[in-house]
């Protein structure tokens, strides 16, 4: 069946730590985006890719990195200069342009301790 | 500002006691209405897509309508199954395809 996969599904991290949050995907679709979900806060747009090999900063891109060599793959550093990274982190894919909406990843909840 | 309102925060409903949730919206050129649903813990599942005012999709014991202003999700006859946190979302026209996202509407159904 085709969808798109997060790992792990909960990520615990030190802080000052860099960690990797996966995202893949099998849909063929073009576009991927990287959001983060907080309590009481809309969904917040970090990242996101039209196109392999390119990325664009969205909303809250200070602190996370991106990359972009696969179609299928999207992965998120969150760096230690990310002052506040504690959250729920969703991925998500479209076809170009994302009118018939987006398919979403089932998160990863990362805990700096 | 494009911008996206979501009401109310928070509803509690029998089983069976049909109500609608409420997303208005500013955004300069429509390009698409989205609702998703969302259960604890788990990504956002999409419901529907609304391009243009007038349209309605239906799937099951939901129903989703749309005004120049506002977007309606009609739960007819709801089960308890049917909690979760309904979200809206609107895309708006030009090249920055990026979507706005409403707080969205946390339902409860109780049995």
């Amino acid at each position: 069946d085709g969808g798109i996969t997060q790992s792990p599904k909960y990520l615990f991290r030190k802080e000052g730590q860099n960690v990797t949050l996966s995202c893949e995907q099998n849909l063929n679709h073009d576009a991927m985006y990287w959001y983060r979900q907080d309590p009481g806060q809309g969904l917040r747009l970090i990242y996101y890719s039209q196109i392999v090999n390119d990325f664009q900063k969205g909303d809250i891109a200070e602190g996370y990195s991106v990359s972009r060599e696969k179609k299928e793959s999207f992965p998120l550093t969150v760096t230690s200069a990310q002052k506040n990274p504690t959250a729920f982190y969703l991925c998500a894919s479209s076809m170009s342009g994302g009118e018939n909406g987006y398919t979403f990843g089932s998160g990863t909840r990362l805990t700096v301790v | 500002e494009d911008q996206v309102t979501q009401s109310p925060e928070a509803l509690r409903l029998q089983e069976g006691e049909s109500s609608s949730l409420n997303c208005s919206y500013t955004v300069s050129g429509l390009r698409g209405l989205f609702w998703y649903r969302q259960d604890p813990g788990k990504g956002p599942e999409f419901l529907f897509t609304l391009y243009s005012a007038g349209e309605e999709k239906e799937k099951e014991r939901l129903k989703a309508t749309l005004t120049k202003k506002e977007s309606f999700l009609h739960i007819t006859a709801p089960k308890p199954e049917d909690s979760a946190t309904y979200l809206c979302a609107v895309q708006a026209r030009g090249n920055n395809r990026k979507l706005i996202w409403g707080l969205g509407t946390s339902l409860a159904v109780n049995p």
